[in-house]
């Protein structure tokens, strides 16, 4: 059974930073696109970014809105997906979603975590 | 302001059958498969469809997708009251390098 679990959420302030991870099992994690997309309280999904498997070049892709506070990260070692998020702001309140296709390309996010909340507040 | 376009609200009473558009480009829904999503309140979204028109074991044939141009649509039939959640679409856009989603349309059953 594939699994998907986030931790690291919590309350920051404007300015901090936060590492979120997600623990995967039940797929082979090195053979998978990971992906994190966020939801703000009483809003739409928002993709935050990407990392394709290594075999793929193991490099991410970032929304604009996260684009150089934000990385993406992997250890397939231990089957976790990191997002390092940096200088946050306000706006950056969500709850973040891990996501995958599980290797299987172009196949959608098929598969989600339960979401971590984070919240940026001074 | 989403870059996939779709009606906040939509409504049918139960048994009918009811369409949620999404609009794109020629960068996202012109060039890529297109995604739906299903979400119910405080929980994470679930794949409808795959794409365009695929659907995951254990999605009913009620639900289906089709694709024309720039623009998307889902289709539900045979309305029922747990039907009443929110769909998102969704793309990748070839400009942005990243995926784009709908805004998202809270469905009605009345």
């Amino acid at each position: 059974e594939v699994q998907l679990v986030e931790s690291g959420g919590g309350l920051v302030k404007p300015g901090g930073s936060l590492r979120l991870s997600c623990e995967a099992s039940g797929f082979t994690f090195s053979n998978a696109w990971m992906t994190w997309v966020r939801q703000a309280p009483g809003k739409g999904l928002e993709w935050v970014g990407h990392i394709k498997r290594k075999t793929n070049g193991g490099t991410t892709d970032d929304a604009a809105p996260v684009k150089g506070r934000f990385t993406i990260s992997r250890d397939d070692s231990k089957n976790t997906l990191y997002l390092q998020m940096n200088s946050l702001k306000t706006e950056d309140t969500a709850v973040y979603y891990c996501t995958t296709d599980v290797g299987i390309e172009e196949a959608g996010y098929g598969y989600w975590g339960q979401g971590t909340l984070v919240t940026v507040s001074s | 302001q989403s870059v996939l376009t779709q009606p906040p609200s939509a409504s049918g009473t139960p048994g009918q059958r009811v369409t949620i558009s999404c609009s794109g480009s020629s960068s996202n829904i012109g060039s890529n498969y297109v995604y739906w999503y299903q979400q119910l309140p405080g929980t994470a979204p679930k794949l409808l469809i795959y794409r365009n028109n695929q659907r995951p074991s254990g999605v009913p044939d009620r639900f289906s997708g089709s694709k024309s141009g720039t623009s998307a649509s889902l289709a539900i039939s045979g309305l029922r009251s747990d039907d009443e959640v929110d769909y998102y679409c969704a793309a990748w856009d070839d400009s942005l390098s990243a995926v784009v989603f709908g805004g998202g349309t809270k469905l009605t059953v009345l």
